[in-house]
């Protein structure tokens, strides 16, 4: 079983639409959590991070911890041809980051 | 403010050769960190600085490769010699404070090694 682990996608959904990616970790130790965006070629992005139980919102983004199913989300709101990227979930692991995979997110205008 | 860089952005060289990567984290940023990306693979962790000692090196492959950070500013990951096996990205990222706290990771653009 891999640490972190991501649907590679793609996902794709239409321009305006909630997209949603979804990720999930087996170090039930694990406190700290992030998403990064990563364009093609071009270096990982952090938008996102989250260290408790719960919803953290930071303008169209939100992201989703929990903890007890060790699952963390990104939902993107009211979603951008912009934000066609490939999204990372990593958690940090005594000081390191652990990556998923990575999921495509593709929004189709 | 600059962000992380890292020179060269490619780099093509021969099976058995030389290569050495540099990285400039952001000012100020005690923790440097070493990861790489292999086609198809997800980024994985190679290295971790605080200032100029190596604090964890758990992700480094094997002897061929030594990354050095020599007045605690920006680090060098060398590959000698270099096999077909270390062709991927390889990113630098920084962060300010030292430890293990909930400090954010910055990336560097990366630099794309390719072994023929």
């Amino acid at each position: 079983q891999k640490e972190v682990e991501q649907n590679s996608g793609p996902l794709s959904v239409p321009e305006g639409a909630i997209a949603s990616l979804n990720c999930t970790y087996s170090d039930r130790g694990s406190q700290s959590f992030f998403w990064y965006r990563q364009y093609s070629g071009k270096s990982p992005e952090l938008i996102m991070s989250i260290y408790s139980n719960g919803d953290k919102e930071d303008g169209r983004f939100t992201a989703q911890l929990n903890k007890a199913s060790q699952y963390v989300s990104l939902l993107i709101r009211d979603s951008q041809p912009s934000d066609s990227a490939t999204y990372l979930c990593a958690v940090k692991n005594t000081g390191k980051l652990i990556f998923g995979q990575g999921t495509t997110l593709q929004v189709k205008p | 403010e600059a962000g992380v860089t890292q020179f060269p952005s490619h780099s093509v060289i021969e099976k058995g050769q030389t290569v050495t990567l540099r990285c400039d984290p952001i000012s100020g940023h005690d923790n440097l960190y070493w990861y790489r990306r292999v086609m198809g693979k997800e980024i994985k962790f190679l290295l971790h600085f605080v200032k100029e000692s190596k604090q964890d090196e758990s992700g480094m492959p094997n002897n061929r490769f030594l990354a050095e950070r020599t007045g605690g500013t920006y680090s060098t990951l060398k590959v000698q010699p270099a096999e077909l096996e270390d062709s991927g990205v390889y990113f630098c990222a920084s962060s300010e404070q030292p430890g293990q706290g909930d400090n954010e990771q910055f990336f560097g653009p990366g630099t794309r090694l390719t072994v023929l």
